[in-house]
């Protein structure tokens, strides 16, 4: 199967600044590329995601770029709140439509 | 608007023992998804669908078996229960990546003990 990675599994920033998660991932041939977040105790919930023929995508807060040359994603979360603590996994979709994930980077916001 | 919905919450079970986990979703999504989730871990495929009557094996399928008879229903089946199953099950469903709708939907999970 893929291999999707993360690089930091624990992630502490202040209040109001910018929160950066990397991930790496191994195949080349996925089309999509998208962040989730997981709250404790509740299944992922969709944030943003990525088409493979882009490097940049922007949200509300919240920006992914990807970096085909060396396989990785970056999730930026523009001034981080406390509601935006959770574990937040990076996932890949292949063209059979299964989803691989990373192992998570847990981003805790302190006030 | 209920989404993706998984039974029971919660269960213990005995070395040996089997269960079903049930999931239903009520989006129409073809695609319908189980995965493993060990602590500090991230996700593991163990079953998906991509359709009624159609399933196929993910990374981590030893142990489980699914069926799919309907569009909405995709219950996991444990038949005989070990430690090395302990974990939280997530069914998700999605629409096919033609669509242009990357986003799977998640249920709540199901907290596994086999003890």
């Amino acid at each position: 199967g893929e291999s999707v990675g993360l690089h930091l599994p624990t992630l502490s920033v202040q209040e109001g600044d910018n929160s950066i998660i990397n991930c790496a991932y191994s195949n080349s041939a996925s089309d999509y590329f998208i962040w989730y977040k997981q709250e404790s105790g509740k299944g992922p919930q969709f944030i943003i995601d990525i088409r493979s023929n882009m490097d940049k995508r922007q949200g509300q807060r919240v920006t992914v770029l990807l970096n085909k040359t060396v396989k990785h994603l970056s999730l930026q979360i523009a001034a981080t709140q406390p509601g935006d603590s959770a574990v937040y996994f990076c996932a890949e979709r292949d063209n059979f439509n299964k989803f691989y994930f990373g192992s998570g980077t847990k981003l805790n916001v302190k006030p | 608007n209920a989404g993706v919905t998984q039974t029971p919450k919660f269960r213990i079970l005995k070395i040996g023992q089997s269960m079903t986990l049930q999931c239903a979703q009520d989006m129409n999504h073809n695609y319908m998804y189980w995965y493993r989730q060990d602590p500090g871990m991230g996700l593991k495929l163990i079953y998906y669908s991509v359709g009624a009557g159609i399933t196929d094996k993910g990374e981590v399928p030893n142990g489980y078996n699914v069926s799919r008879s309907t569009t909405e229903d995709f219950p996991l089946r444990l038949e005989l229960a070990a430690p090395s199953q302990t974990s939280v099950y997530f069914c998700a469903s999605s629409y096919s990546i033609l669509s242009g709708d990357t986003e799977a939907f998640f249920g709540q999970g199901t907290r596994l003990t086999v003890v």
